[in-house]
């Protein structure tokens, strides 16, 4: 599955817009791109799942452009509480099964 | 519902003792998995169970780990002779195995620390 690459870490404040990109430029056909967020002593938990264009839910949005080397997570207004880590992960769509490649995530701290 | 579940919440041991930990998945679904996180890194995966069957047991690191899942439900990863670079949060997670895309639900993990 394609490698995915997203920034360390990045700082924000309350009320404000956060964007976190992610490259996979070895993204195959039928790979998906999804993020998963964990939070300090608990498991990773699914945000948000895309294959093109845009998508979004209750919690986020993903963004992914027409050649899908790329993609980002959008999360609107931040609180204190959306401080954690934040994996973008391909998935195979035929990979039943397979198991999930986190790379090292990025770290997003909210502050007041 | 109830989640996945993970038994005991932390453990300590000392360096050359075997360790259980504990994985109850949600009820239905047959794909568990069990992964390995160190400190400021993200999870590792270790063993996949479908069913009953290890079908991917690739990411174990060593023949000290061990992994079973006899009724095809709760599992247990077995660690013989524990050493310190053992210590880690041990995840579980359980999803329905129907496509690749099929959403992981985690469980809070045990912290295993090994002095």
């Amino acid at each position: 599955l394609a490698k995915t690459t997203q920034p360390i870490s990045m700082d924000s404040y309350e009320g404000q817009e956060v964007n976190i990109t992610c490259s996979h430029n070895n993204i195959a056909t039928n790979d998906y791109i999804t993020w998963y967020q964990q939070f300090p002593s608990q498991g990773p938990r699914f945000i948000i799942q895309g294959y093109k264009t845009k998508v979004t839910n209750e919690v986020a949005s993903l963004f992914i452009p027409a050649d899908r080397k790329s993609s980002t997570l959008s999360l609107p207004r931040v609180s204190l509480s959306d401080t954690a880590v934040y994996y973008c992960l391909v998935v195979g769509l035929n990979n039943a099964g397979n198991m999930l490649t986190f790379g090292g995530g990025t770290r997003l701290m909210v502050k007041p | 519902g109830a989640g996945v579940s993970q038994t005991p919440s932390n453990k300590v041991t000392e360096k050359g003792k075997y360790v259980e930990l504990r994985c109850d998945p949600i009820s239905g679904h047959t794909a568990l998995y069990w992964y390995r996180q160190s400190l400021g890194q993200g999870p590792e995966f270790l063993i996949y169970f479908q069913g009953t069957g290890a079908a991917d047991d690739s990411g174990l690191p060593n023949d000290r780990f061990f992994a079973v899942r006899p009724e095809g439900s709760v599992s247990t990863l077995k660690i013989q002779r524990t050493e310190r670079g053992d210590s880690a949060v041990y995840l579980c997670a359980s999803s329905l195995p129907t496509s690749g895309t099929d959403t992981q639900y985690f469980g809070p993990g045990t912290r295993l620390t090994v002095l």
